[in-house]
């Protein structure tokens, strides 16, 4: 139990455009889902925290008009990097939690490059 | 500001040695812990969740919880080298977030 999707798992676009991930839980409600973005040999970095059918909060430093995140059901949450730029090139993961845990269950990353 | 903190490592062991993986946390309020394991340009995933002093067994791995010296670790018994990755400590500390600590990189040499 407690699987993570995310689609696409690698996506090539040209600087300027939007790219928008997906992230879902499979078998259980995620009350809570989390964006991460980390960047080779560095360490998880938080962007937003998200609750079902209420903005997310972001991480000081990330801009929200930029990485804009829908979180509109029990399952689905969103991730849309707006006008992408090189330095926007890397992986991003969410994970869900559900109430009942307090395990946090993470997708299996999409790598973003921005040509 | 609430912390978890790991050697980064990297922590090399033989194979069939045990791997001993530490981390400290700050937050005197954290209830629950978790170890992740990180291959090279993969996500984390869940091993192991402890939530009170002790110890707790599954397969291999154990997890070991100390409340009061704030300290959790990880033992990994016959380390193999599909061992090899970053190991994620976290805690969870109530309401929506949970800190993850930076990893300690393993390496177990065949």
């Amino acid at each position: 139990g407690a699987v993570v999707s995310q689609h696409p798992s690698w996506v090539i676009c040209k600087s300027g455009t939007s790219v928008k991930i997906e992230c879902r839980s499979l078998d259980f409600q995620a009350t809570t889902m989390f964006w991460y973005r980390q960047f080779p040999k560095q360490s998880l970095m938080l962007m937003a925290t998200s609750n079902e059918g209420s903005k997310a909060t972001y991480e000081q430093g990330v801009e929200k008009d930029k990485f804009l995140i829908n979180h509109a059901s029990l399952t689905l949450s969103t991730l849309t990097v707006t006008s992408a730029h090189p330095e926007d090139s890397s992986f991003y993961i969410c994970s869900a939690r559900a109430s009942v845990y307090n395990e946090q269950f993470f997708g299996p990353g999409t790598r973003l490059t921005v040509l | 500001q609430k912390e978890v903190e790991q050697n980064s490592g990297p922590l090399s062991v033989p194979e069939g040695a045990i791997a001993s993986l530490n981390c400290t946390y700050s937050d005197r309020v954290s209830q629950s812990f978790f170890w992740y394991r990180q291959y090279s340009g993969k996500s984390p995933e869940l091993i192991m969740s402890i939530y009170s002093n002790g110890d707790k067994e599954d397969g291999r791995f154990t997890a070991q919880l100390n409340k009061a010296s704030q300290y959790v670790s990880l033992l990994i018994r016959d380390s193999q080298p599909s061992d090899s990755a970053t190991y994620l400590c976290a805690a969870y500390t109530g309401g929506f977030k949970t800190i993850f600590g930076a990893g300690t990189r393993l390496f177990v040499k065949a």
